[in-house]
């Protein structure tokens, strides 16, 4: 078992291009969330996706940020026309339909410059 | 709006001896995560506490839950080197399943030889 699987581990955009994070949960998984941590800080909400559903977005700004879950493939954070602000380590997690428990993909760390 | 809180933000301790990270939160939660994080890396799973009086250890570390008190406790017995590293608590906000997790802003602990 793989575990939750995030690349690109680092990615380092200009301001104004786009970032595609990508994420496969564990096997088995079927819930994926995605969370913002800025440095030093705790970590933020931001969506929960079930597979072809968005449950959960109100962590989400309202602008810019899109995520998607497809039937298959990988889970998408998607960041149009990043600013400096948008650095920050994104982090993946997954957790079973039933039961309870989350795991932690590595991580992909936005740098914009 | 539900906050969780945890203290201290930074701790420096010799080896050898004993701490207590505290975390509290603002609304009713079964489930409480704690998590530890090494620079640069991602999130592992150290306890899942589910009920009232829930208490767990492994080592060095032990963690308590009073949901009464909306408190849990992260206590480090006989501190050593390895264990430096950022500590967080998490709150489940669903009570039946995984939900999203609201996060404490963690504790920078730095154990010295």
């Amino acid at each position: 078992n793989a575990g939750v699987m995030q690349n690109p581990r680092h990615l380092v955009r200009r301001r104004g291009q786009e970032a595609r994070l990508r994420c496969s949960p564990m096997k088995g998984h079927s819930h994926v969330y995605w969370y913002r941590q800025l440095p030093e800080e705790g970590l933020k909400f931001m969506v929960y996706l079930q597979k072809e559903n968005i449950i959960d977005e109100s962590g989400m700004p309202k602008e810019r940020f899109s995520a998607e879950f497809p039937k298959e493939g990988p889970s998408i954070l998607r960041i149009q026309q990043v600013v400096r602000g948008d650095s920050a380590a994104y982090f993946c997690a997954s957790s079973p339909t039933t039961g309870y428990g989350y795991t932690f993909g590595s991580g992909t760390r936005l740098t914009v410059v | 709006e539900l906050k969780v809180e945890q203290n201290p933000l930074f701790l420096s301790m010799q080896e050898g001896k004993n701490y207590t990270i505290y975390c509290n939160y603002s609304t009713t939660s079964d489930r409480l995560y704690w998590y530890r994080q090494d620079p640069g890396k991602s999130l592992e799973s150290l306890f899942v506490l589910l009920s009232n009086g829930a208490v767990k250890q492994e080592g060095r570390l032990m963690a308590s839950l009073d949901t009464k008190a909306r408190l849990s406790t992260l206590h480090i017995t006989a501190a050593v080197h390895d264990l430096s590293a950022t500590y967080f608590c998490a709150v489940d906000l669903a009570m039946d399943s995984n939900y999203q997790l609201i996060w404490g802003a963690g504790t920078k602990l730095i154990i010295k030889p």
